[in-house]
């Protein structure tokens, strides 16, 4: 099977710099792709990586160290609007390849 | 056009109603999906069409029943539900490969079962 580990919560002021880390087990792996939701809204796909290193896009970037089954979503600058659900996900990699597998999910808060 | 449909956004129903979902999207995507969310919680894959054809049914019960009419179109058929299934259901499609990492997802039909 395939699991992914990340914080339930993290609180953050405006204009600083946090880190959502995720970690996963896979029996074999495709890249981590990381999704945003604000409550009420729907899943928006933020970035992906298949290999290792840092991939940046504007105020977000996103990290992967295959070696180390770790991945994480840095956000800079943050702004109120970066309140939100995020999740990470991997594919899976059995014969259910169609399935994407989310993590649990990251509630930040951005206080004044 | 890099939007994904959903209609209607809210549906209350009865336990022994009948009421379809509705999904659609323009950008030639080929893999179609449903899932449903719980509050707080990840989406949950229910169904995966790929080219039109279902390929991921993730032993969803028969009350709920999808239908992918055209590679556009994605129905959700809803029939005797139970309360639980007070949920938010997603529709979301990929452009090639089922499981893409990369999915879009429309904003979703709020359901309450009574």
């Amino acid at each position: 099977g395939q699991s992914l580990e990340q914080p339930s919560e993290v609180t953050a002021v405006e204009g600083a710099i946090v880190q959502i880390n995720c970690t996963y087990q896979t029996s074999g792996f495709y890249g981590l792709s990381w999704y945003q939701q604000h409550d009420g809204g729907a899943p928006t796909f933020l970035s992906y990586n298949a290999l290792d290193g840092l991939e940046e896009t504007g105020r977000f970037s996103s990290f992967l160290s295959r070696s180390d089954s770790y991945g994480y979503l840095l956000l800079q600058e943050l702004q109120m609007k970066d309140s939100a659900s995020y999740f990470c996900a991997v594919r899976d990699s059995g014969n259910q390849g169609g399935k994407l597998i989310f993590g649990q999910g990251t509630e930040l808060s951005v206080k004044p | 056009d890099t939007e994904v449909t959903q209609t209607p956004k809210h549906l209350v129903m009865g336990m022994t109603n009948k009421k379809s979902l509705k999904c659609e999207q323009h950008m030639g995507h080929r893999a179609m999906y449903w899932y449903k969310q719980k509050a707080k919680k990840p989406p949950e894959l229910m169904f995966v069409y790929s080219y039109e054809k279902l390929s991921i049914n993730e032993s969803v019960p028969s009350r709920f029943s999808p239908e992918c009419p055209n590679s556009s179109l994605l129905n959700l058929h809803l029939h005797a539900l139970q309360p639980e299934d007070s949920a938010l259901y997603l529709c979301a499609s990929s452009q090639e490969a089922a499981g893409s990492y990369e999915q879009y997802f429309g904003p979703g039909t709020r359901l309450t079962v009574t």
